[in-house]
């Protein structure tokens, strides 16, 4: 039973430039979180989706935005970057029908922005 | 916003020592995750409360739900190297929809 799965592992992109991120949920998972962690910190959230549609969204700008696919993968889009964007990235996975807050993570994505 | 205080930051130990560490909240939480981070890799999950009072363990990981649902320990017993990484608490409170709040993180090291 594959995890979750993310793409890519790694990322270097310049400032202004458009990132996609991609996440493939845990099998029976159904919901799908995007987190960002700056280093040394804990992870921040920054939206939630749940049958295609955003159902929460953390304190994160427009330029932060996302989709989810009919088969629960999801992207997450960020556009005009900046420095500050350098992050690992991390997707998450809840069960369908389960607790939603017992969330499973994929290995991230680094992003570095220059 | 709601804050989780997270203890101790690091914690330096030798092989074969417990460990614990503890994290508290200023609201009502309705439920407590651990975690464990290694470098450049997402979080896993140790072990997930649900309730108040609730004593659950992994191997030799036990945690537990505080009586006040405001705080949340994690006890490591005989620690091994492989326990290197960073520990996280998160969890969630009514009025917050649901989203995980995070500790800063209790970073763990163990000489052999």
């Amino acid at each position: 039973d594959a995890g979750v799965t993310q793409s890519p592992t790694h990322l270097i992109k310049t400032r202004g430039q458009q990132v996609t991120l991609r996440c493939s949920p845990k099998s029976g998972h159904d919901t799908v979180s995007w987190y960002q962690q700056a280093l040394g910190q804990g992870p921040q959230f920054i939206f939630q989706y749940y049958e295609e549609e955003e159902r929460q969204r953390g304190n994160f700008p427009d330029r932060f935005s996302g989709h989810q696919f009919p088969n629960y993968s999801s992207e997450l889009n960020v556009n005009a970057l900046l420095l500050g964007d350098s992050a690992l990235y991390l997707c998450a996975s809840s069960p369908a029908g389960g607790i939603q807050e017992t969330q499973y993570f994929g290995p991230g994505t680094r992003l570095l922005v220059l | 916003g709601q804050q989780l205080n997270q203890s101790p930051q690091s914690m330096f130990i030798q092989e074969g020592e417990d460990v614990s560490m503890n994290c508290t909240s200023s609201s009502i939480f309705n439920t407590w995750l651990w975690y464990k981070q290694d470098p450049g890799e997402g979080p896993v999950l140790l072990i997930a409360l649900y309730k108040a009072g609730e004593l659950t363990s992994n191997g030799r990981l036990t945690a537990q739900f505080g009586i006040t649902r405001k705080d949340s320990f994690l006890n490591i017993s005989a620690s091994i190297p492989s326990d290197v990484g960073i520990y996280f608490c998160a969890g969630t409170y009514a009025g917050n929809n649901r989203k995980l709040i995070w500790g800063l993180g209790t970073s763990l090291a163990v000489n052999p």
